[in-house]
Parts: C-alpha cells; sequence; structure tokens
C-alpha cells in the first residue's frame, strides 16, 4: 500500500462547479496534511495546510480531514479555468510524503 | 521576502559526467528538501537536511549526495549521470523542527531541469 494515495483522474469539471480531490494516507500517525498545486511546466505551490479534524476553508478552497478514516480532501468552489493544474496531496510520515496527483481541467 | 531559489535553472550533461545543482532557502527557514521529478514517477524524495545534517534520505543509490551549509544554503551532487537522471530536481525549504505547527510547510524553489545525453 502507498503511503499516501490519490486519485490520478484525470478530473474535468464545467467552470463554476465544485472540484472535489480525495487523498488516502497510511500512517495512523501523521499529523500535518497539505495541498499542493502544480502548473505544467512549474513546480509545486502550496495552497492548503490542515493539523486537526474538520474543515479549514480560504476562499475558494476547504481543506477537510478525518484522522479517523485517514482521508483528506479538498474543495475547490466556484471552478475556474485557471484552476487547471495537478494537485498534489502531501504528509509527513518520516519526511514531507507526496502523492501521485490529481490533474484536474476546469472547462470554459 | 524572497522565495526559494535553485541555480542552474536547465543543464545539459553527457552520461557519466557528475553535475552539482544549489538551493538558497528562504530567509530563516533551516530546512531543505530535494525531489526528483520525472513525468513516471512523480515527486520522489531524494534528502532533508537541517542545521548542516542529514536528517532522512530516499531509496535513491550513493550517486546521489547532498550537503547543507551554515547558511542553510545546500547542494545536491550527481556523479556518474546516467540517462535516465534527466529529470526536474526540486529544492524546497521549510522552518524544520524549530517552526512549531508548521515545520513541515516546505516552499519549492523554481527547480532545475537536467538533461543526460
Amino acid at each position: 500500500q502507498k503511503e499516501v494515495e490519490q486519485n490520478s483522474g484525470p478530473l474535468s469539471v464545467p467552470e463554476g462547479a465544485i472540484a472535489s480531490l480525495n487523498c488516502t494516507y497510511s500512517d495512523r500517525v501523521s499529523q500535518s496534511f497539505f495541498w499542493y498545486r502544480q502548473y505544467s511546466g512549474k513546480s509545486p505551490e502550496l495552497i492548503m495546510s490542515i493539523y486537526s479534524n474538520g474543515d479549514k476553508e480560504d476562499g475558494r478552497f476547504t481543506a477537510q480531514l478525518n484522522k479517523a478514516s485517514q482521508y483528506v480532501s479538498l474543495l475547490i468552489r466556484d471552478s475556474q479555468p485557471s484552476d487547471s493544474a495537478t494537485y498534489l496531496c502531501a504528509v509527513v510520515t518520516r519526511q514531507l510524503t507526496f502523492g501521485s496527483g490529481t490533474q484536474l481541467t476546469v472547462l470554459p | 521576502k524572497a522565495g526559494v531559489t535553485q541555480t542552474p535553472r536547465y543543464l545539459i550533461k553527457t552520461r557519466g559526467q557528475q553535475v552539482t545543482l544549489s538551493c538558497s532557502p528562504i530567509s530563516g527557514h533551516r530546512s531543505v528538501s530535494w525531489y526528483q521529478q520525472t513525468p513516471g514517477q512523480g515527486l520522489q524524495f531524494l534528502f532533508e537536511y537541517f542545521s548542516e545534517t542529514q536528517r532522512n534520505k530516499g531509496n535513491f543509490p550513493g550517486r546521489f549526495s547532498g550537503r547543507q551549509f551554515s547558511n542553510s544554503r545546500s547542494e545536491m551532487n550527481v556523479s556518474t549521470l546516467e540517462l535516465g537522471d534527466s529529470a526536474l530536481y526540486l529544492c524546497a525549504s521549510s522552518w524544520g523542527i524549530s517552526g512549531g505547527e508548521r515545520s513541515y510547510e516546505q516552499y519549492f524553489g523554481p527547480g532545475t531541469r537536467l538533461t543526460v545525453t
């Protein structure tokens, strides 16, 4: 079992819709969770950090964490074409471990 | 505040040569991690340094090595280059264990694109 797993996608949503990205992790003691956005040809950019169970909102982005289910998700409301990118889930195990990413395309 | 910088941005080397990549972290950050990114393998962890000490190492051969200096700047070296080493090499900095809850928030540099021919 991989330490951090994401649906590879690709995921396509129409402009204005909610995009839902999911991630599961295997290490029960993990305490820090992150979402990164990576545009094609660019380096990953940190967009959300979450450390406690529940929801954390920042603008159009909401991160959700459920430690009992070992599950973290990212919701993007009112999706825009500029949100089209690969989204990487990252979890602290012995070091920061990344999932393989979900490619999101927002269709105009 | 200036971000993470990496030099050079692009590099073309011949198989068998060696290469050194450099990374300057965000001011105040004491931890530097290195990753290799390829289309097929995604982001693969190479190593992590904190206060000049290697804290963690990924599953890469000994040809890959690194070090960190007292000013937190870091270098990685790849010896005896192979075609499969062609990749984007990313450096990321963070506060490290001195950063409390934010210790592991990593910020990436633009990367060094290495091509081995």
